[in-house]
């Protein structure tokens, strides 16, 4: 079934571990995000890529970094985790960077102690 | 600043209509997207207006003012798999998604 994976899906983490959050979609999609998802807050964006090869900041970047080596794979990055980043990870795609309609995957639940 | 603003809650009865408001202040408009989020799931895609007027898809149904920055989602004969929280969306100029906080929605039998 095509669509976007995420692994793992749910992680403890101690503070001051680096971790990588995967994403990978079979969809050909040329754009791909990152958010994350509070409680009482919207998502917000950390960080997007437009296509292969691009990627950009988006509303809350700092601590997380990113890498599009190629379509498929967008992994996000912790460098060395904060109790602040504990929080939902949805991963999302989409035919282009100029549409809305996002395609979202199941979610990583991360727990930084 | 851009802002969305939606209830925080809702309730509604099995088999009834609701209707969740959305009202949004962004810089610049591409269109307001509605998705659907049950509890421990993904968001999923609903509904897309980018010019006035309503929409509709079966049970569904979205209305759009842009003069008045305003949206609702319209949902019939509630069914208790309705219950879940709904996210309004707009992409803004630079077509950057901005997310309304969601819409928890509780069906009662």
């Amino acid at each position: 079934i095509a669509g976007i994976t995420q692994a793992p899906t749910s992680q403890i983490l101690a503070a001051g571990r680096r971790m990588t959050l995967r994403c990978t979609q079979d969809m050909r999609h040329n754009a791909m995000y990152w958010y994350r998802q509070d409680l009482g807050l919207g998502l917000r964006l950390i960080h997007y890529s437009n296509t292969a090869g691009t990627t950009g900041k988006g509303e809350v970047p700092d601590g997380y970094s990113v890498s599009r080596a190629n379509t498929d794979d967008f992994p996000l990055t912790l460098a060395s985790a904060v109790p602040s980043q504990t929080s939902v990870y949805f991963c999302a795609s989409s035919d282009s960077s100029s549409t809305g309609e996002l395609f979202f995957g199941e979610g990583s639940r991360l727990t930084v102690l | 600043g851009q802002n969305i603003d939606q209830p925080t809650e809702m309730t509604a009865t099995e088999g009834a209509i609701v209707q969740i408001n959305c009202t949004y202040q962004t810089s610049g408009f591409n269109g307001l997207f509605w998705y659907q989020q049950h509890a421990g799931e993904a968001p999923t895609f609903l509904s897309y207006n980018v010019l006035d007027g309503l929409e509709e898809k079966g049970r569904f149904s979205s209305f759009l003012s842009r003069s008045k920055g305003y949206s609702y989602l319209l949902l019939k004969e509630l069914q208790m798999k309705d219950s879940a929280s709904y996210l309004c969306a707009v992409l803004d100029s630079n077509y950057q998604l901005i997310w309304g906080a969601g819409t928890k929605l509780i069906i009662k039998p």
